[in-house]
């Protein structure tokens, strides 16, 4: 049972525009949702976070919504960037498991100059 | 600066020889987690401590062990590793408070090979 899904495995963008990443769940006990990125042989890196209180985080380039009712958050970067391009992991977690982050398949962003 | 490292980046075993890998973070998290990634998929969360308290995942192989001598050093232990457990290991710390959400930062991973 796959909790959380990103249903685009390839995302290809061109340099300035939008890249918008989408990721859908199931459990409606997740109540906090982060954002990773992921290059090739490293770890991933924290992006955003956005808490299910909220519907909507910015942080620089980065905004992150939420949208409870779909069960489905988005991540958009403006302007994009070639270094954006990475395996982007949406994550999610619930107080009532102990915050143990299920994590969505992936999603490789590539932002062509 | 504060972070989780890892070490060694890339480590080569043979199959059925023991081998350890270690994590170090300098951020004095409370939480410590080790997760098992291999290419193109989620990580998987094999195991966490929670200050000295270990929680396994229902289904980590018990070949895998942990280890969590200090705040700051945590070990992965693979008693006899097997080809389908080449993979890269991802260290995250998270510190836990009354609120609940927690942020993990992950580090650099250490890539196993099993020959």
């Amino acid at each position: 049972d796959q909790q959380v899904k990103q249903n685009s495995p390839s995302l290809s963008v061109q340099e300035g525009r939008i890249s918008i990443l989408n990721c859908d769940y199931t459990n409606s006990m997740f109540d906090y949702f982060l954002w990773y990125k992921k290059y090739p042989a490293e770890g991933p890196t924290f992006l955003i976070s956005i808490s299910s209180i909220k519907d909507k985080n910015e942080d620089g380039r980065f905004t992150v919504f939420l949208n409870k009712s779909a069960k489905h958050l988005s991540l958009h970067i403006v302007p994009s960037q070639p270094g954006d391009s990475a395996v982007y992991f949406c994550a999610a977690s619930a107080r009532t498991s102990g915050s143990r982050l299920t994590f969505g398949e992936g999603t490789q962003l590539t932002v062509n100059p | 600066d504060a972070m989780v490292i890892q070490n060694p980046r890339y480590q080569v075993t043979q199959f059925g020889k023991p081998v350890t890998l270690s994590c170090s973070q300098t951020l004095n998290h409370n939480v410590m987690y080790w997760y098992q990634q291999k290419s193109s998929q989620a990580p998987k969360l094999l195991f966490h401590y929670y200050d000295k308290d270990f929680n396994n995942e229902a289904d980590t192989p018990d070949n895998f062990q942990s280890r969590r001598p200090n705040t700051s050093f945590c070990f992965l232990d693979i008693r006899s590793p097997g080809l389908g457990d080449a993979a890269m290991y991802l260290c995250a710390t998270s510190i836990r408070g009354r609120g609940g959400q927690e942020t993990q930062y992950f580090g650099p991973g250490t890539r196993l090979l099993v020959l």
